[in-house]
């Protein structure tokens, strides 16, 4: 298996474009999540999806979309790219969250590191 | 807002000495999770301990819960230079409901000298 995998590793934007943060993973998980880690903020949640066809909002989900329309595929879009934007990205997948046991276990992505000009 | 906090931030050791930080979470859990990640990587997951258990062992690894004082710690025994990297502690935020989110705390960082 792959895991989790995420592209690209490294992308330059100029403020203003768009665009979209692969992430995927063969391992038939249910919940997919999208964090961003900041120096000295650690990971905050952008938005998470605990199926395919359902997603909802996290912590800081604004200028950011998502899909999932496979279990397999979770991409994270940025719709105007903002240097506040600037960041490295993780995406992580469990075969459950808040079930108690350990199918709640996430398993990371090895990360997009985003700079916005 | 971020349901776990560890502390301390950060921790300077010598090889060969333990290392303890802690994590504190503010609602109930049905269980937490710790975290390690090296400089420049993704997340890997250390260990789980279910809100029923108070103690949790995996090699050099101690996990305690106290589920009555929202805090739960990480001991690291006989540390090694490998083990410098951050630890996030890391519970979902509403236990009442399946399929939540996994809330991070901003993590402590170990540094092992040699």
């Amino acid at each position: 298996n792959a895991g989790v995998t995420q592209t690209p590793k490294f992308q330059v934007l100029k403020t203003g474009q768009s665009m979209t943060l692969q992430c995927a993973q063969d391992m038939n998980h249910e919940y997919m999540s999208w964090y961003r880690q900041d120096p000295g903020m650690g990971l905050r949640l952008i938005h998470y999806s605990v199926g395919a066809g359902i997603t909802d909002q996290g912590e800081v989900p604004n200028g950011y979309n998502v899909s999932r329309s496979t279990t397999e595929d979770f991409p994270l879009r940025l719709l105007s790219a903002a240097p506040s934007q600037t960041s490295v990205y993780f995406c992580a997948s469990s075969y459950s969250s808040g079930s108690g046991g350990s199918r709640d276990t996430q398993y990371f992505g090895p990360g997009t590191r985003l700079t916005v000009l | 807002s971020q349901q776990g906090e560890e502390d301390p931030q950060a921790l300077s050791i010598q090889e060969g000495e333990n290392a303890t930080m802690n994590c504190s979470y503010k609602t109930s859990i049905n269980n937490l999770q710790w975290y390690r990640q090296n400089s420049g990587r993704g997340l890997v997951h250390l260990i789980l301990i279910r809100s029923n258990e108070r103690e949790k062992h995996s090699g050099r690894l101690r996990v305690t819960l106290d589920t009555s004082k929202k805090s739960s710690s990480l001991l690291i025994t006989a540390s090694r230079a490998a083990d410098t990297a951050s630890y996030f502690c890391a519970t979902v935020s509403d236990p009442n409901q399946a399929g939540t989110a996994l809330i991070f705390g901003k993590g402590t960082t170990l540094s092992v000298s040699s």
